[in-house]
């Protein structure tokens, strides 16, 4: 398996700007969820899906963040508009529904906005 | 939710020595406690985990314990090498109930450098 694919690795805008952030999970796994690490904040969780469906999204920091699943292999995290506190790295990770609890992380997407 | 806490934030050792990283939790439901390295740049990656039904649990130089009666578990690194160095975070996860309900807390991570 190529493991949980995410687009795009890096990613430059300027403030006000829509960002997308993509995601693509292990085959099979049944949840999906978006990380943000920083420095000062280390690996938080904004969102997690079950079967496509949003079950945790108090993570979220405010209204400018939005995400979606709109099947089992396609998610999306999009913020607008866009500001330089946002700059961090977004990982995606699934983990399949029985079995093992772990969690398998994307490469992450490197974003900055200036 | 869930707490976890974790110490040191930064450690240092000399080529050879043990780390040992500590981190303590809040809720008694969670069950399942990984832990994950984190390469300059790269994505955390699994290195060992261990169930709430199992005390300790070792793998090569890496080892685990846990103490569910305090809330705490650790991870034991032996023989230190230069390729341990990176970022250690430990988890905690539990199901909260509810459909699809899960939940996942990391720690703030440790940055283990080892001096050859």
């Amino acid at each position: 398996d190529a493991g949980v694919i995410q687009s795009p690795r890096h990613e430059v805008t300027e403030m006000g700007q829509e960002v997308t952030l993509r995601c693509k999970p292990i085959s099979g796994h049944d949840y999906l969820f978006w990380y943000r690490q920083t420095m000062m904040r280390g690996l938080e969780l904004l969102i997690y899906f079950n079967n496509n469906v949003p079950i945790d999204d108090s993570g979220m920091p405010e209204d400018r963040f939005s995400a979606k699943m709109p099947n089992a292999s396609f998610s999306t995290l999009k913020i607008q508009p866009s500001e330089p506190r946002d700059s961090a790295v977004y990982f995606c990770a699934s983990r399949p529904e029985g079995g093992s609890d772990t969690i398998y992380f994307g490469e992450g997407s490197w974003l900055t906005v200036v | 939710g869930e707490n976890v806490e974790q110490h040191p934030s930064t450690l240092s050792v000399q080529e050879g020595d043990s780390a040992v990283i500590k981190c303590t939790y809040s809720d008694s439901a969670s069950n399942y406690f990984p832990w994950y390295k984190q390469e300059l740049g790269k994505r955390p990656q699994l290195i060992i985990d261990i169930r709430s039904n199992v005390g300790e649990k070792k793998d090569q130089r890496i080892a685990v314990t846990l103490n569910k009666t305090a809330k705490h578990f650790s991870l034991h690194i032996t023989e230190t090498q230069p390729e341990d160095s990176a970022v250690y975070f430990c988890a905690a996860s539990t199901n909260p109930g509810g459909a699809g309900s899960y939940q996942l807390t990391f720690g703030k991570g440790t940055k283990l450098s080892v001096i050859p």
